[in-house]
């Protein structure tokens, strides 16, 4: 158990509709990272939170977005959503903003199954 | 940008050792990890090199060569356990940011 929590473990939803996924990062963790895994792809790093601003954003469509706020949990909002959304989104924790041998602890992921 | 290169699968014998090379191009290396993933599951931290040179844990050791743009884990002994994709992420300082970019991974089969 890494300590890093995500909700919910799956989720089935319909095309163009508009989901929210939830991260709690590590105690004493201030970054949150989120990933997109698509079947058979590696991880896609999508958006990067330190404390509550946005530090990075890598291959995050616009219909997405993110935060982190005060309590530093994130949430990931997947809007008009597509088939090809369909994959396991997984969130990952670091104790600053990525520096030295800091490493990133992942959460069990969502899988989200768009129908 | 970067580019890290991985073999998308190898296959093993229960007790051998296996060697999983990562290639990788970037502008601002600042450190190679590895990662392990079990199909459905999260990745799970192996190891860590941002000095040339190789660092040993238990089973695994993890190799570096900054000039060569190349890094391998090691698993030695190996179990029916460790069969699994091996994630090659390699660290880069660009535009005063530190990012984190994930290879494809290698699927390792492990087999008695």
């Amino acid at each position: 158990d890494s300590g890093v929590t995500q909700t919910p473990k799956h989720l089935i939803t319909a095309t163009g509709q508009r989901v929210t996924l939830r991260c709690s990062p590590r105690s004493g963790d201030l970054s949150v990272y989120w990933y997109q895994q698509s079947l058979d792809q590696g991880l896609q790093f999508l958006i990067h939170y330190y404390n509550g601003e946005e530090r990075a954003k890598g291959n995050i469509l616009e219909r997405f977005s993110a935060q982190q706020f005060p309590d530093l949990h994130s949430e990931l909002n997947l809007s008009s959503l597509e088939l090809g959304d369909s994959a396991l989104y997984f969130c990952a924790s670091s104790a600053t903003s990525g520096s030295s041998r800091e490493t990133q602890y992942f959460g069990p992921g969502t899988r989200l199954l768009v129908l | 940008g970067q580019n890290i290169d991985q073999p998308t699968e190898m296959t093993a014998t229960e007790g051998a050792i296996v060697q999983i090379n990562c290639t990788y191009q970037t502008s601002g290396f600042n450190g190679l990890f590895w990662y392990q993933q079990h199909a459905g599951e999260a990745p799970t931290f192996l190891s860590y090199n941002v000095l040339d040179g190789l660092e040993e844990k238990g089973r695994f050791s993890s190799f570096l060569s900054r000039s060569k743009g190349y890094s391998y884990l090691l698993l030695k002994e190996l179990q029916m356990k460790d069969s699994a994709s091996y994630l090659c992420a390699v660290r880069d300082l660009s535009g005063g940011y530190q990012k984190v970019t994930f290879g494809t991974g290698t699927k390792l089969q492990v087999i008695p």
